[in-house]
């Protein structure tokens, strides 16, 4: 049972335009969420995160959307660069069991330069 | 940043063998070790996390005896797939969380790719 969706396995944006990454939970004991972002034969790295008490996180190009009633969030780039290519993942807990992640099966984000 | 090591990186191995796959933290210690799973455009899944000097606590569905997982020190974890068949191939990632983390330090190794003949 996937308790965290990322429906879009793929995506391509033009370099210098803002690229959408969106994930849906079903769970709705989530009070936190995480990106995370991948590139070949590495491990994954933390890249922004957002509090359910918040519905918006800002870090220089990266933002976190969260909406709660839906269920949804999304991370936006803008501007996209070449080098953000790479699979990003979403990932939610639980605040009574913080260190077990639920990942999306994450997006491959292609920027075009 | 925090660093996390996995060895090996890449094995193959026959049917009915056992596969040792390590996971270290290099500049951190990490009370709590986490073992996941990713099959070809899945998730990750949380397979065990371990804890040092306890016992590993399983995800429903992983079979205990199967993946053993033995957290001897606070940089080092290690995951052995015993007997293991070609269902079993799959690309193993660590992660690791420091002593005194908060709820984004969760540092991942490069992953194991394993694949069983």
């Amino acid at each position: 049972d996937q308790q965290v969706k990322q429906n879009s396995p793929s995506l391509s944006v033009q370099e210098g335009r803002i690229s959408i990454l969106n994930c849906d939970y079903t769970n709705s004991m989530f009070d936190y969420f995480l990106w995370y972002k991948k590139y070949p034969a590495e491990g994954p790295t933390f890249l922004i995160s957002i509090s359910s008490i918040k519905d918006k996180n800002e870090d220089g190009r990266f933002t976190v959307f969260l909406n709660k009633s839906a269920k949804h969030l999304s991370l936006h780039i803008v501007p996209s660069q070449p080098g953000d290519s790479a699979v990003y993942f979403c990932a939610a807990s639980e605040e009574n069991n913080f260190n077990k992640f639920y990942f999306g099966s994450g997006t491959k984000l292609n920027v075009k330069p | 940043g925090a660093v996390v090591s996995q060895h090996p990186s890449r094995v193959i191995c026959k049917s009915g063998t056992s596969v040792k796959i390590e996971c270290r933290s290099l500049d951190f210690q990490a009370t709590t070790m986490f073992w996941y799973r990713q099959f070809p455009k899945q998730s990750l899944m949380l397979m065990a996390t371990s804890n040092e000097g306890s016992k590993a606590t399983y995800e429903q569905g992983v079979e205990k005896d199967k993946f053993l997982i033995n957290h001897a020190s606070l940089t080092l974890s290690t995951l052995t797939v015993t007997s293991a068949h070609p269902e079993d191939s799959s690309f193993y990632i660590c992660s690791a969380s420091p002593t005194s983390g908060g709820r984004d330090t969760q540092y991942f190794g490069p992953g194991t790719r394993l694949t069983v003949l």
